[in-house]
């Protein structure tokens, strides 16, 4: 089945120290976005990739950074995790075509991972 | 700017028991709305849709929105709740890039936490 990979489910760093959270899909979709979630709270765009370019979400701070190699696979890097960026972390895709046609909307998302920081 | 609004942060109900999740939705276009559930510690699933066409709209494991514009609501409903159906629910509304290379967003409303008792 066509899917939404993340990598690892669950991550524990220590303060301060980098960490990398990873996403893959099987489903071409042109678009990857990550998003944030605190516990009992509506997950918060971080950032997405559309085809190659990145867009960064103006409230996004500079300690998250992304990458994404290819179409299936995309990095979510937090330089010097503190401990408030303790979250789940969600990665969705999605398919554009430069229309205004409803699959751009659909979002299809991963299981998320874990962060822990300690 | 887009809103969603779930006035329900904490819904209880009995297995068998209908059930009835608010939305509403601020958007100065046609909506693309959609409800998804959130299992705890997994990710997001899409429960159903609304683009256009019939106001009613049926989704996965038995629920079914209601889409009526005149009270900007998007209500979710299901006529039998089962213990399985416990989780987090989130309505959420679609708002196309503002920019060329920028790809549609998803604003998702605070969620609302359904609790099932036997």
């Amino acid at each position: 089945d066509a899917m939404v990979i993340q990598n690892p489910r669950y991550q524990v760093t220590q303060f301060g120290k980098p960490v990398t959270l990873s996403c893959s899909q099987t489903l071409n979709h042109n678009v990857m976005y990550w998003y944030q979630q605190k516990s009992s709270q509506a997950p918060k765009l971080l950032f997405h990739y559309y085809d190659k370019d990145f867009n960064n979400e103006a409230d996004t701070p500079d300690n998250f950074q992304s990458r994404r190699p290819n179409t299936s696979f995309c990095f979510l890097d937090i330089r010097s995790p503190g401990l408030g960026d303790a979250a789940m972390y969600l990665c969705a895709t999605s398919r554009e075509n430069g229309k205004n046609y409803w699959g751009a909307y659909e979002q299809y998302f991963g299981p998320g991972t874990r962060l822990t920081v300690t | 700017a887009q809103s969603v609004t779930q006035p329900d942060i904490h819904i209880t109900v009995s297995e068998g028991a209908s059930l009835e999740l608010r939305c509403n939705y601020s958007y100065g276009a046609t909506p693309y709305l959609f409800w998804y559930v959130q299992s705890p510690g997994q990710g997001l699933q899409l429960l159903l849709k609304y683009f256009s066409g019939d106001t009613l709209v049926q989704g996965i494991k038995g629920f079914e929105a209601e889409f009526k514009r005149s009270q900007s609501s998007f209500n979710l409903r299901k006529p039998s709740v089962h213990w399985s159906d416990a989780a987090e629910y989130f309505c959420a509304v679609g708002a196309k890039g503002l920019n060329t290379g920028t790809a549609s967003k998803l604003t998702f409303g605070t969620g609302t936490r359904l609790q099932v008792t036997l």
